[in-house]
């Protein structure tokens, strides 16, 4: 069965660490997001691809990017890990319908 | 820009009774979908229900219905014969036609269900 995987669940770093999180998708979709969730503001879009060697910024890019080297990745990066990024993530992919989930990531920066 | 608001954020059910929960969105586009996640504490996020918006019938997915009103740009959802395991996160969400990227989620409703 297709899915969507990130890795890893869990992950504590310290301010100004850099820090990669990975997405995986087997549904062959072109289009794939990244979220953060925070308590009182729902899911909000940070970064977006609708191919390969496209990215987009959505809206709370700052201090994160993204990068397209195949259809089925979308790594997020922190380049320098701050507090006000600790949250839980979550990657995303659609065709041209409804978004399907990764199971996110839980990320505390210390 | 388009925003969604989750008025109710905690709702409580007995088991086996009906329960609905709020959702208003705000959108001058005239076609769009809107959608009802369930966010259980495992965080997977799972799609419960779907609403294009040129449809006038309302989407029924088994005990999972939604009463949408356009005009109100209201979206509510409606669980019946509620279950232990409906016990979690409802997040509604807004996605434009035009812009697929652009999906828009409510703060969420917290549902818990009592035995």
């Amino acid at each position: 069965d297709a899915e969507i995987t990130q890795s890893p669940r869990h992950k504590i770093t310290e301010t100004g660490r850099q820090v990669t999180l990975a997405c995986h998708q087997t549904w062959n979709h072109n289009n794939m997001f990244w979220y953060r969730q925070d308590l009182g503001h729902g899911l909000r879009l940070i970064h977006y691809s609708y191919g390969v060697q496209d990215t987009n910024k959505g809206e709370v890019s700052d201090g994160y990017s993204v990068s397209r080297s195949n259809t089925e990745d979308l790594p997020l990066t922190l380049e320098s890990a701050a507090s006000s990024q600790t949250s839980v993530y979550f990657c995303a992919s659609s065709d041209h319908g409804e978004q399907y989930f990764g199971p996110g990531t839980r990320l505390t920066v210390t | 820009a388009q925003t969604v608001t989750q008025s109710q954020p905690e709702m409580s059910v007995q088991e086996a009774e009906t329960v609905t929960l709020s959702c208003t969105y705000d959108t001058s586009e005239s076609d769009y979908y809107l959608f009802w996640y369930k966010q259980p504490p495992s965080r997977q996020m799972i799609l419960v229900i779907r609403q294009e918006a040129y449809k006038q019938q309302n989407a029924t997915e088994n005990r999972f219905s939604v009463n949408f009103q356009k005009a109100a740009k209201s979206f509510s959802l409606k669980i019946s014969d509620s279950q232990l395991g409906d016990a979690a996160m409802y997040f509604c969400a807004y996605r434009s036609s035009f812009n697929n990227n652009d999906m828009r989620f409510g703060a969420g409703t917290r549902l818990t269900v009592k035995p």
